[in-house]
């Protein structure tokens, strides 16, 4: 998964609480995702960020926030998390055209 | 809107038997079709993609055909190994007027291969 970077790997929260996920790029591409996994679901879109400066909404996007900080870096922020929100996240990059995504290696987080 | 379909998992084989996973499409326009494969505790990587209709994409002795007259994009392999243990995610990306590149998964199909 070289080229994105996530932290952190893994991570335990209460109900209630809040945290932030990292993502940072080196590649320079301009799009940048966030998906959540869950079993028998495939990945989910949660928000994406099609340029530095912009964001929208995906699939899934309620109780969650995001911020693409500048072109190499899109966090994802959960204010009030919830236990349905124990998922794997992963954030994907890609560029303009016909290309696949790069992903990288993914958070688990776990809300109890 | 667009969507992909996969074959229900799990799929388990021995060693050296023929793979096929099924996967299909529904979508406007001209679709990217992409396949991507997840070992355990790890992230998704791509594994072979095609862009256009008839074209075949391979990699690492897989294959796929870009099948428009059926929307499909079946994944292939003639003798799997305990290696090829992992769950694989067809996916398509059809950028259509707005640009944003958004990729499209199906649900995943989960492989395994004894030995």
């Amino acid at each position: 998964n070289a080229g994105v970077t996530q932290t952190p790997k893994f991570q335990v929260l209460k109900t209630g609480q809040s945290m932030t996920l990292q993502c940072a790029q080196d590649m320079n591409h301009n799009s940048m995702y966030w998906y959540r996994q869950d079993p028998g679901m495939g990945l989910r879109l949660i928000y994406y960020s099609a340029s530095e400066g912009t964001t929208d909404k995906g699939e899934v996007p309620n109780g969650y926030n995001v911020s693409r900080l500048n072109k190499r870096e899109f966090s994802l922020r959960l204010e009030s998390a919830a236990p349905s929100q124990t998922s794997v996240y992963f954030c994907a990059i890609t560029t303009t055209g016909r290309y696949g995504y790069t992903f990288g290696s993914g958070t688990r987080l776990t809300v109890v | 809107g667009n969507s992909v379909t996969q074959m229900e998992g799990p799929v388990t084989l021995s060693e050296e038997a023929f793979l096929t996973i099924n996967c299909t499409y529904t979508a406007t326009g001209y679709p990217s079709l992409f396949w991507y494969v997840q070992y355990p505790g790890e992230g998704l990587q791509l594994l072979l993609k095609a862009t256009k209709a008839d074209d075949k994409g391979s990699n690492k002795g897989f294959e796929a055909t870009y099948r428009k007259e059926t929307t499909s994009f079946h994944l292939e392999k003639g003798s799997v190994q305990v290696s090829d243990s992992a769950v694989y995610f067809c996916a398509l990306r059809s950028d259509g007027s707005s640009n944003t590149g958004k990729l499209i998964f199906g649900q995943g199909t989960t492989l395994q291969v004894k030995p």
